[in-house]
């Protein structure tokens, strides 16, 4: 059973740099032909999907957020990690990260860890 | 980005009683080559990630109930609960996997009348 795990600072101020790791079991984060990946909640609100990253470091990005957004994976410790740059109260939300394919819907996911931006 | 609408907002049913909800796509996430529709549904209770419902618009996750049912294809999607039970009250979203980046419907929350 693939089990993710968040983890973080749950209190961020604003205008640095929100960073989270994502830790798989379970399953092999290197195993094609899956891509990992991080979707946020703002409280109350809807689903966005933040970008993915595959075993081999190729990246894809939410051009909403791709200026500030860096996802990088670490399969020595079958580990990814995001980093939001400049932060506001409007990156407030519960990040998720969570496993998906090429023409494969998001299957598993983390509980969650909500990050308060806030000074 | 495709759009992905869904009505209704909300929706109550009586315990028993079916519920339908309907996602539509700004654009066609039928994929030409493997012919199936990159579209999933999910279930959202309180306090919980989202949950895989169903995928490419009408194939079941293993292990949910066959009370639950997605049809459609090309950007006109529905899910039904065919006999809507307690542990059913949740938020739904509809999301389409075609193009990055992937984007999920608003989302229709399903109460008990």
């Amino acid at each position: 059973q693939v089990q993710l795990q968040e983890s973080g600072p749950g209190l961020v101020k604003p205008s640095e740099t929100l960073s989270l790791t994502c830790t798989v079991s379970g399953a092999s984060i290197s195993s094609s032909p899956y891509y990992w990946g991080w979707i946020r909640q703002p409280p109350g609100k809807g689903l966005e999907w933040i970008g993915t990253i595959s075993y081999s470091g190729t990246t894809y990005y939410n051009p909403s957020l791709e200026s500030r957004v860096t996802i990088s994976i670490d399969t020595s410790k079958d580990q990814f990690s995001l980093k939001l740059t400049s932060v506001t109260a409007t990156d407030t939300a519960v990040y998720y990260c969570a496993r998906q394919g090429s023409g494969w819907p998001n299957d598993y996911w983390g509980q969650g860890t909500l990050v308060t931006v806030s000074s | 980005d495709i759009v992905m609408t869904q009505s209704p907002d909300s929706l109550a049913v009586s315990l028993g009683e079916r519920a339908t909800i309907n996602c539509k796509s700004s654009q066609s996430v039928l994929h030409s080559s493997t012919h199936k529709n990159h579209f999933a549904w999910y279930q959202q209770k309180p306090g919980q990630p989202p949950k895989l419902l169903i995928y490419w618009a009408s194939t079941r996750v293993s292990g949910v109930p066959d009370r639950f049912s997605g049809s459609g294809s090309g950007t006109d999607f529905t899910l039904t609960i065919s006999s809507l039970q307690a542990e059913d009250v949740a938020v739904y979203y509809c999301q389409q996997f075609y193009s990055a980046p992937r984007t999920f419907g608003p989302g229709t929350r399903v109460d008990i009348k």
